[in-house]
């Protein structure tokens, strides 16, 4: 089956650093990858859409400048989390949606991201 | 509106059969996904129905705005959070989430 990877899997930063994650789609090429954050014991949460060539569109209370997403080529997109404070620290998981199977979005494994 | 419903937490003893429940709003053609969570693993994909393959899954229909997933003879192991997703089409539109299910399969 279709394949999402994101690195890195695991980071620990200091308070005020940025951290970048990857998630690409290693079999198959993805006009949309979506972002979405999990906070313990609760269900994934819609960040923003990615879309390839074009800005990405963010859901209402994510700030799109500390938020910065990037999806260059039909098998990268990567989110950048400016200035992270501790209250930043979550898991952030990237899912793709294939061009030719619109129906079907394909998850990578997740980023598990601890800000000091 | 797009939306999902899901059973919060269901808990059972080994060797039972359990039915988790999704029901869903759509304003759009819907594919409805199960996807299952264990601790630190990446999400897996259970199951998935459309109006062209739905097979009655536990007893529900996706046309009939319900999407049910059966897990027989339960193991310990199969304690995880259970997702069901909506999928929408056509259109460059995310996923819609359901809360998840808990599901505690005890000994």
């Amino acid at each position: 089956g279709a394949v999402v990877s994101q690195h890195p899997s695991r980071v620990i930063c200091k308070s005020g650093t940025s951290v970048k994650i990857e998630c690409r789609s290693l079999d198959f090429q993805a006009t949309t990858m979506f972002w979405y954050r999990q906070f313990p014991k609760q269900s994934l949460m819609l960040m923003a859409t990615s879309n390839e060539g074009s800005k990405a569109t963010y859901e209402q209370g994510v700030e799109k400048d500390k938020f910065l997403i990037n999806h260059a080529s039909l098998t990268l997109s990567t989110l950048t989390v400016t200035s992270a404070h501790p209250e930043d620290s979550s898991f952030y998981i990237c899912s793709a949606r294939a061009a030719t199977h619109q129906e079907t979005q394909y998850f990578g494994p997740g980023t598990r991201l601890l800000v000091l | 509106s797009n939306s999902v419903k899901q059973t919060g937490q269901i808990t059972v003893s080994e060797g039972a059969s359990v039915t988790m429940n999704c029901t869903y709003t759509s304003t759009g053609y819907p594919t409805l996904f199960w996807y299952v969570e264990y601790p630190s693993k990446p999400l897996q994909l259970l199951q998935r129905e459309t109006m062209e393959n739905s097979k009655n899954f536990g007893g529900g229909n996706i046309k009939d705005k319900n999407s049910p997933i059966v897990k027989y003879s339960v193991q310990v192991s199969d304690s995880a959070v259970y997702y069901c997703l909506l999928g929408i089409c056509p259109g460059n539109t995310p996923l819609v989430f359901g809360k998840g299910t808990r599901l505690s399969v005890i000994a």
